[in-house]
């Protein structure tokens, strides 16, 4: 089963609209990050969330850590179309010594509709 | 001029040809990683290098090699390309010296193997 579990796989709504994708890890989260990604092109950073309750927020997209749910959401406000692409979640699950990797989630692919 | 630069970007080759995929970069990162991303199956990690003399084998590394010439250049190979070798594929860095994972990617190299 995937470690990292985004919710949901796809997403379509109309413009203008709010919207909220969730990553759900199930081990212990050290580090949250969440990328945008173009269709066929590369990894966009958007933000990092490292402590419990954090909330980040860039433009209308907001970003929380609930590091007690090991979940973190990522809410869009009117949303308009240049927020389509697909959203990827990864996680420091804090490996032990120098093996610190980021696993990741299988994405979320979001279309918003003019 | 991109931190993280791929090449090519895109490369069609025929089952059973030897192919290099190039990645350098120039933030002064000593981590690099290679990873390949297929629909549904989000991204996979194929081999990653924590500095020029460390290479490890990520989860699907089986028909991969990698070659580390330098801190700035982490190549990959295919020394007998398959049909489901094809992918679109991501080289990626992170620098340990932030306390974080944060990874920042090139803009991917779309192989297609025919």
């Amino acid at each position: 089963s995937q470690e990292l579990e985004q919710s949901p796989q796809s997403l379509i709504v109309q413009e203008g609209k709010n919207l909220t994708i969730n990553c759900t890890s199930s081990k212990t989260l050290y580090g949250l990050y969440w990328y945008k990604q173009k269709y066929g092109e590369g990894l966009i950073f958007l933000m990092m969330l490292q402590k419990g309750g954090e909330e980040k927020s860039h433009e209308k997209i907001t970003a929380k850590l609930d590091e007690k749910k090991q979940q973190s959401s990522l809410h869009i406000t009117a949303s308009q179309p240049s927020h389509a692409g697909i959203y990827l979640c990864g996680a420091d699950q804090g490996e032990a010594g120098n093996n610190r990797k980021l696993i990741w989630g299988l994405g979320t692919s979001l279309a918003v509709n003019p | 001029d991109a931190d993280v630069t791929q090449t090519p970007r895109n490369r069609i080759t025929k089952t059973g040809k030897r192919i290099m995929l190039e990645c350098s970069q120039t933030k002064g990162h000593d981590r690099m990683y290679w990873y390949r991303q297929d629909p549904g199956l989000g991204l996979r990690l194929i081999y990653y290098s924590f500095d020029v003399k460390d290479i490890n084998k990520g989860e699907i590394s089986d028909g991969y090699s990698v070659s580390r010439q330098a801190q700035a250049k982490f190549s990959l190979s295919l020394e007998s390309a398959i049909p489901n070798q094809t992918a679109l594929y991501f080289c990626a860095t992170s620098d340990p010296g932030t306390g974080t994972t944060e990874a920042f990617f090139g803009q991917g190299t779309r192989l297609t193997v025919v």
